[in-house]
């Protein structure tokens, strides 16, 4: 089955400053990769995804990269906020068939200190 | 819209006890996962349903680890004589559709305590 490893396991940052949380993938069949952010005590909610046809995608102040043939994706926070603390899971599935499961990473906490 | 719902939020039980978990999902939504998040140890995927179907129970962590589904709504994931590396977060999420892609929304979670 697929495994999803994720790097690093903490991250502290000074707000302004960049983020960037790589995920590695196993199943090179993998196509669908999500990101969610949990932040204390709440639920994990999406917020960008990234499908293989494309290498990069953008929203406000987030971006996800993928490389396919190093099977490696990352995301990428700039202008960090106190708001972006949080921790934020990476995941992977394969979309088509029958299988309906995403397999995420441990996730990485992210600090941005003020 | 109410989103998914899960109860207990939290629960402490003793060693060898039943617990039941349920998750009422946001209406209309076919697909219904579980997940148990540990410390340090991401979300682990229990099981799937679409409908009132279980077409993946691969994650289940053991025969003492049982789920089900009614009326394409409520579910149910029950541990029978919980131990105490049962102790997790217990997650439930549904999607529109049962399609990887169509985006899953959580619940609040059940946090249990195995003494």
């Amino acid at each position: 089955g697929e495994n999803v490893e994720q790097h690093p396991s903490t991250l502290s940052v000074q707000e302004g400053d960049s983020a960037v949380i790589k995920c590695t993938y196993s199943d090179s069949a993998s196509n669908y990769f999500p990101w969610y952010k949990q932040e204390l005590g709440k639920r994990p909610q999406l917020i960008i995804d990234i499908r293989s046809n494309v290498g990069e995608k953008k929203d406000q102040r987030i971006a996800v990269t993928l490389n396919k043939t190093a099977k490696h994706f990352s995301l990428h926070i700039t202008e960090t906020q106190p708001e972006d603390s949080a921790v934020y899971f990476c995941a992977a599935s394969i979309t088509g068939g029958s299988n309906y499961k995403l397999t995420f990473g441990k996730g990485t906490l992210l600090t941005v200190n003020p | 819209g109410a989103g998914v719902s899960q109860s207990p939020s939290n629960k402490v039980t003793e060693k060898g006890k039943d617990v039941e978990l349920r998750c009422d999902p946001i209406s209309g939504h076919t697909a219904l996962y579980w997940y148990r998040q540990s410390l340090g140890q991401g979300l682990e995927f229990l099981i799937y349903f679409q409908g009132n179907s279980a077409p993946d129970k691969s994650g289940l962590p053991s025969d003492r680890f049982s789920a089900e589904r009614t009326g394409g709504s409520v579910s149910t994931l029950t541990i029978q004589r919980t131990q105490q590396e049962d102790s997790a977060v217990y997650l439930c999420a549904s999607s529109l559709v049962p399609r990887v892609g169509s985006p899953l929304h959580f619940g609040n979670g059940t946090r249990l305590t195995v003494t």
